[in-house]
């Protein structure tokens, strides 16, 4: 059983280019969830989706940062215009949250480091 | 809103010895879950251990087990027997039972393991 899949791991953007994350869940999992880490940090929750629904975005900046959780295919984070701020490590986590014990564990994928130029 | 503190940045054990990470949380939940994960150099997340609120009983896995006080809202991690791969960042975590199922980290502590 695969683990969850994130790519690529690692990107360099420059400064106003746009970044895209991408997190294939754990096989069977349908519920998705996007952290951030910046440097000496714990991690922080940027937005929790299902298939076709954000659930939770309260994390997520306003401006800029945008996630999908399509029908078919990965979950995608999309930064537009980055800036240095924004160099971080991404992790998305997946669970099933199903009926069976410890459903509502958050599986992590290996993380994607951005760094903006 | 739920926080989560971890006080010691870095602590550091000999090989074999035993050693405790702290953890204290705040909620006013009476339902929630709270974990251990570990991140090594390869900054993979790994989960260590898992605590329900509502079991009163200590979680142990292997070499690692929890003190879980709850009327206290603390949660810290005994490592025994400690290994050079036990060397990592330590996070704490509190997730609250339904609604959101977001993550709250602590800030880390950072385990060294002396040969």
């Amino acid at each position: 059983n695969a683990g969850v899949m994130q790519n690529p791991r690692h990107l360099v953007r420059r400064r106003g280019q746009e970044a895209r994350l991408r997190c294939s869940p754990m096989k069977g999992h349908s519920h998705v969830y996007w952290y951030r880490q910046l440097p000496e940090e714990g991690l922080k929750f940027m937005v929790y989706l299902q298939k076709e629904n954000i659930i939770d975005e309260s994390g997520m900046p306003k401006e800029r940062f945008s996630a999908e959780f399509p029908k078919e295919g990965p979950s995608i984070l999309r930064i537009q215009q980055v800036v240095r701020g924004d160099s971080a490590a991404y992790f998305c986590a997946s669970s099933s949250l199903g009926a069976g014990p410890r459903s509502y564990e958050q599986y992590f994928g290996p993380g994607t480091r951005l760094t903006v130029t | 809103a739920q926080t989560v503190t971890q006080s010691q940045p870095e602590m550091s054990v000999q090989e074999a010895e035993t050693v405790t990470l702290s953890c204290t949380y705040d909620t006013s939940e009476s339902d929630y879950y709270l974990f251990w994960y570990k991140q090594p150099p390869s900054r993979q997340m790994i989960l260590v251990i898992r605590q329900e609120a509502y079991k009163q009983q200590n979680a142990t896995e292997n070499r690692f087990s929890v003190n879980f006080q709850k009327a206290a809202k603390s949660f810290s991690l005994k490592i025994s027997d400690s290994q050079l791969g036990d060397a990592a960042m330590y996070f704490c975590a509190y997730k609250k039972q339904g609604g959101s199922e977001k993550l709250v980290f602590g800030k880390g502590t950072k385990l060294t393991v002396n040969p």
